[in-house]
């Protein structure tokens, strides 16, 4: 059974740190994962996909990594600002009794102090 | 296109009660999610359609759950006499489905509260 873990559970960082977020997952098979946004009362916004066959993404900011072999995957912020402050997820996906479906860590709680 | 939409955004009811949410996916999507999320948790896989099939239902899935997808558009979650431990975010989300490589887009959530 796919387990997925997130550490820290919770970050808090003066702004302009750079800063990195954690991924951890039991199963190695997985077809991709996934990073998400969350702010409070709402739902998720993805912000960067890693196909399995693939080790790292960016957007702006962000950089995203996969270790497939180790089960790992980081989440790196560069210079940070008051506006990142909310809740990553990372969630992967991998083949599950002939369907598929993703699995979800716990998040990780960034606040980014002005 | 305006994204994936949930209807409503909140639902406050009584213990016994059911409430019905609705979840408008993308349009071109084929696959179809419902997760449960509560305070401090990740989302909990509920359900999914790919077009209008329900492939896969998790054990949190109670029988006093049901969810349809007719004609692999709109999808609605039922949930029948209603109890405390339901309370929580449903969120829905929706894919254009491949071989697993699909990028997820969530709706803004139903926030369920029973009282």
């Amino acid at each position: 059974k796919q387990e997925v873990t997130q550490i820290p559970a919770a970050l808090s960082v003066p702004e302009g740190e750079n800063l990195v977020l954690n991924c951890s997952f039991t199963d190695s098979a997985i077809y991709n994962l996934q990073w998400f946004r969350q702010d409070p009362g709402k739902g998720l916004t993805s912000l960067l996909l890693i196909q399995s066959s693939q080790r790292e993404q960016t957007s702006g900011r962000l950089n995203a990594s996969l270790d497939k072999s180790s089960g790992r995957s980081t989440l790196y912020i560069a210079a940070s600002q008051p506006g990142d402050s909310a809740t990553y997820l990372c969630a992967v996906i991998g083949r599950t009794s002939g369907t598929y479906k993703y699995i979800f860590g716990t998040g990780t709680r960034l606040k980014v102090l002005a | 296109d305006t994204g994936v939409s949930q209807d409503p955004r909140h639902k406050i009811t009584k213990r016994g009660q059911n409430v019905t949410f609705r979840c408008d996916p993308i349009s071109e999507h084929n696959r179809l999610y419902w997760y449960r999320q509560t305070l401090g948790q990740g989302p909990e896989f509920l359900t999914y359609f790919q077009n209008e099939a329900q492939l896969e239902k998790s054990r949190l899935l109670s029988d006093r759950f049901s969810a349809e997808r007719p004609k692999g558009s709109f999808s609605t979650l039922e949930i029948q006499r209603t109890e405390q431990g339901d309370s929580a975010m449903y969120l829905c989300a929706s894919s254009l489905g491949g071989q697993g490589s699909e990028k997820l887009f969530f709706g803004s959530g139903t926030q369920l509260s029973v009282l």
